[in-house]
Order: structure tokens, then C-alpha cells, then sequence
């Protein structure tokens, strides 16, 4: 296993277009996390999972964003209708659930032109 | 809900110097961790240090070590012996062990550390 796999790593797209990341979290880890990244600006949560379900949203997240992680393995996390201001770095990180340690992936940069 | 600031935008440190970068939070709870992250440029972000609030001792972890004043709120990062290879960007983390959002980190804005030959 060689830690968090995210793909594409940069994704350009027309504003208005419909783009989907994902990520493949190490394999014994339960949890899964998303966070989105501005330039200048730390992590900031959007959603987690514990297995296949998903346990939080962010008031970031909104109507257009949806994601999944069917059966708890890779994650998937779709923007609808692109707005420039969605344009940042998106990332994926992974953790056992009694653990307190996340792995990151490198992430999936978005510009929306 | 908890916060976490990083003062310093950026900081500068001579080769094999020592730097503190500086990081306080805000929270009602007793028990939580807190950790520094490394993020390179263009790079994945990697865990340097952590700390759990029941423990009074400062982790360490090589060069990096940690002066966490739990009374203070304060979490402060010391990297010594600096090498080219610190320069990065590092963030302060705060994660609650209750609640809804149990296992959520929480960012503070980063520190960009600069380290000159």
C-alpha cells in the first residue's frame, strides 16, 4: 500500500461543467476526509466518512457538491455547475478510527476558467 | 466551536539555526490533540508532531519538538539544526476527541518557513 492515492492531480474545466475527483485511502483505514484548500489559507473540512456512510457535512458543502464511498473502499467527490470560486486545492485523507493520525493524499488541484 | 491562529505568515531561519513557529487556540474542552503538518510545495502534506492535551510532557520527534502551555492554549513548534529540507509550509491542527465532528481537524492559516544556506 502506498498511502493516498487522489485523481486527476490537476483538473481544468469551463465553468458551469460538472467534475469529479477521487481517492483511494489506505486500505485498512476506516475513515475518510475531505477538505478543500485555498491559496493562502489551511485545510478547511467539507465531509468525512466512517465506512460507507457519511457521517458529516460542512456548511461548505453545498447543494452542488455530493460524495460517496460505496461499500467504505475509494471516495468520490463530484462538483455540479462549476463557479470560479470553486477553483482550489481539494484533498483526501485517510485514518484508522481509534487512531488520531491522518495520511493525506496530494490532492486534486481544480481551476474553473 | 474551536479556532486555531497562526500569527506568523511567514518566517525566515538561517541553515542549522533554530526557529519557533507559534500557534494558539481557542476551545472549551479538556481533551483534544493538537499537531503540526508539513506541506511542502506542491507537495502532499505530512504529519510532523502531535500531542495529546492529558499529556503535561512535550512530544519531540527528532529536530522538531513542541512547547505545548495547555493553560495558555498555546502550541508552539521549535525546529532545530534547520535544514533546506524544512522549508515548507506548516500548519497547526486541532482535533476534538467529542462530539459530531469527532476526528475533524482544524486548520490554522500556515506558516511559510523559509530556510537560507
Amino acid at each position: 500500500d502506498t498511502g493516498v492515492s487522489q485523481n486527476p492531480r490537476h483538473k481544468i474545466t469551463k465553468r458551469g461543467q460538472n467534475v469529479t475527483f477521487r481517492c483511494d485511502p489506505i486500505s485498512e483505514h476506516n475513515r475518510l476526509y475531505w477538505y478543500r484548500q485555498t491559496l493562502g489559507q489551511g485545510p478547511e473540512f467539507l465531509t468525512y466518512f466512517q465506512n460507507e456512510a457519511q457521517l458529516e457535512k460542512s456548511r461548505l458543502l453545498s447543494d452542488r457538491f455530493s460524495a460517496e464511498r460505496p461499500k467504505g473502499s475509494f471516495s468520490t467527490l463530484e462538483i455540479q455547475r462549476t463557479e470560479q470560486g470553486d477553483s482550489a486545492m481539494y484533498l483526501c485523507a485517510s485514518s484508522l478510527k481509534q487512531g488520531f493520525g491522518y495520511t493525506f493524499g496530494s490532492g486534486t488541484r481544480l481551476t474553473v476558467v | 466551536a474551536q479556532t486555531v491562529t497562526q500569527s506568523q505568515p511567514e518566517m525566515s531561519v538561517q541553515e542549522a539555526e533554530t526557529v519557533t513557529l507559534s500557534c494558539t487556540y481557542d476551545t472549551s474542552e479538556s481533551d483534544y490533540y493538537l499537531f503540526w503538518y508539513k506541506q511542502p510545495p506542491s507537495r502532499q502534506m505530512i504529519l510532523v508532531i502531535r500531542q495529546e492535551a492529558y499529556k503535561q510532557q512535550n512530544a519531540t520527534e527528532n529536530r522538531f519538538s513542541v512547547n505545548f502551555q495547555k493553560a495558555a492554549k498555546s502550541f508552539s513548534l521549535k525546529i532545530s539544526d534547520s535544514q533546506l529540507g524544512d522549508a515548507a509550509m506548516y500548519f497547526c491542527a486541532y482535533r476534538s476527541v467529542y462530539g459530531g465532528s469527532q476526528g475533524n481537524l482544524i486548520f490554522g492559516k500556515g506558516t511559510k518557513l523559509s530556510v537560507k544556506p
